[in-house]
């Protein structure tokens, strides 16, 4: 397996344009999570998914912020409007199940000018 | 879910061994205790996973007190390519609520 894929790994965009990050788990993996890494907060947990669902997406800023997972190989991240404070790396990952190995895509890394 | 206390950084030389120790006092009883590792303009890495007592891989050791109140990671004759973050997690049994701390900044030093 190529591993957890993300795309794009670079995103230029200007404030207030729609973004939507994509991520492609490991083939048979159960969860899938979505984070944001910046230096002033660090690597936080926005949502994670297990077999499609939501199960906690507590960590999701603002309504700005939507993910999906229509079927078991692709997820979405999408932000509507983006700000300037939502620069920031953000990792997907996926793990075959439950308190086990999660694996790290690459990272988007996101500006918004 | 049990929050975690990591030093902010360390430094170690290559070869040494280094063990970075984290405080989990009101871990509960079926938390389970795992380290990632993460290196610049990457995501994070597994690196072990434990319960209690001692767990040991290819890569690192997992020392667990009895108490299960701290654990240690312990990587041995470390090198240049070490230098990295790593981040100790509690996760609940059953529930992949996956929270990541500040971490510690590890630079091993040629």
């Amino acid at each position: 397996d190529a591993g957890v894929i993300q795309s794009p790994r670079h995103e230029v965009t200007e404030m207030g344009q729609e973004v939507t990050l994509r991520c492609k788990p490991i083939s048979g993996h159960d969860y899938l999570f979505w984070y944001r890494q910046t230096m002033m907060r660090g690597l936080e947990l926005l949502i994670y998914f297990n077999n499609n669902v939501p199960i906690d997406d507590s960590g999701m800023p603002e309504d700005r912020f939507s993910a999906k997972m229509p079927n078991a190989s692709f997820s979405t991240l999408k932000i509507q409007p983006s700000e300037p404070r939502d620069s920031a790396v953000y990792f997907c990952a996926s793990s075959l199940t439950v308190n086990t190995e999660a694996f790290f895509g690459q990272g988007t890394r996101l500006t918004v000018v | 879910l049990a929050k975690t206390t990591q030093p902010i950084s360390m430094d170690s030389y290559e070869g040494q061994e280094v063990n970075i120790t984290c405080s989990h006092n009101n871990i509960a009883t079926n938390d389970y205790i795992t380290w990632y590792q993460q290196f610049p303009s990457q995501g994070p890495r597994f690196i072990i996973q434990g319960y209690k007592t001692k767990v040991t891989n290819e890569v690192a050791s997992l020392f667990i007190p009895a108490d299960r109140k701290s654990s240690t990671l312990s990587l041995p004759r470390v090198s240049l390519s070490d230098t990295a973050v790593y981040y100790c997690l509690v996760e609940q049994y059953n529930n992949n609520d996956m929270r990541f701390g500040a971490g510690t900044r590890l630079t091993v030093k040629p």
